[in-house]
């Protein structure tokens, strides 16, 4: 089984602030990653797939990057709304596997 | 568009079957390629994948939990159901449905429920 890992878990900074969160594979997944982005008890919503793809109504603040094992997702302004918890989803193998998360706090 | 939404008891007891069933529109599960998934998440946790079903009411199963899931869907192709039998305090989460979508040679998960939050406790 292919292994996500998130860092950091935890991430605090200030509006307007460039952010990066990464994800790695325990094997090389290509370019099939996916982000999404779960706001407090709300079901996640989909940012990005392969890698840098950008989903339809997402705003270009988000970017994605990488392949093989090593990807990040970036935001470059970070606004009040981005509070939220992200996930990485491989979707090189059937059915995919998470990654741990990362909550992204305001500072 | 696309939309989902789970429906569930909220809270049963321990060793009782969880009945969860997801209803969708926005678009058909007889059309060729397309799959519903069942995954969970545990307060505080991450997600966990459970079980899906296909277009073609073809199953597939989280090998860890395959013994106590069963995934099917109605007739109409508008929901998916998923039992879960022997629950015990491990099967409290969130469970979501989502669509898993099919591009460019893999599947990944566009659009999700809102989620039901089920509790197991005596």
């Amino acid at each position: 089984d292919i292994q996500m890992t998130q860092s950091p878990s935890f991430l605090s900074a200030s509006v307007g602030d460039r952010v990066t969160l990464s994800c790695k594979a325990s094997q090389n997944i290509n370019k099939y990653l996916a982000w999404y982005q779960q706001k407090l008890g709300e079901a996640p919503k989909l940012l990005i797939y392969n890698a840098n793809s950008l989903q339809t109504g997402i705003p270009s603040r988000f970017s994605g990057s990488g392949s093989g094992t090593d990807f990040t997702l970036t935001i470059s302004s970070l606004q009040p709304e981005d509070v939220a918890t992200y996930f990485c989803l491989q979707h090189n193998s059937w059915p995919g596997t998470f990654g741990g998360g990362t909550k992204l706090e305001l500072k | 568009q696309v939309t989902l939404k789970e429906s569930g008891p909220g809270m049963l007891q321990p060793s009782k079957t969880l009945s969860l069933t997801c209803s969708f529109s926005g678009f058909s599960l007889s059309t060729s390629g397309m799959v519903v998934s069942w995954i969970r998440q545990p307060s505080g946790k991450s997600l966990e994948w459970l079980a899906a079903i296909d277009w073609d009411g073809d199953k597939y199963y989280n090998p860890s939990l395959k013994s106590r899931l069963t995934v099917s869907k109605d007739t109409s192709n508008t929901q998916v159901f998923l039992k879960i039998t022997s629950v015990d305090t491990a099967d409290t989460a969130t469970y979501y449905c989502a669509r898993h979508y099919y591009y460019d040679g893999t599947y990944y998960f566009d659009y999700w429920g809102q989620g039901v939050m089920v509790t197991v406790s005596s």
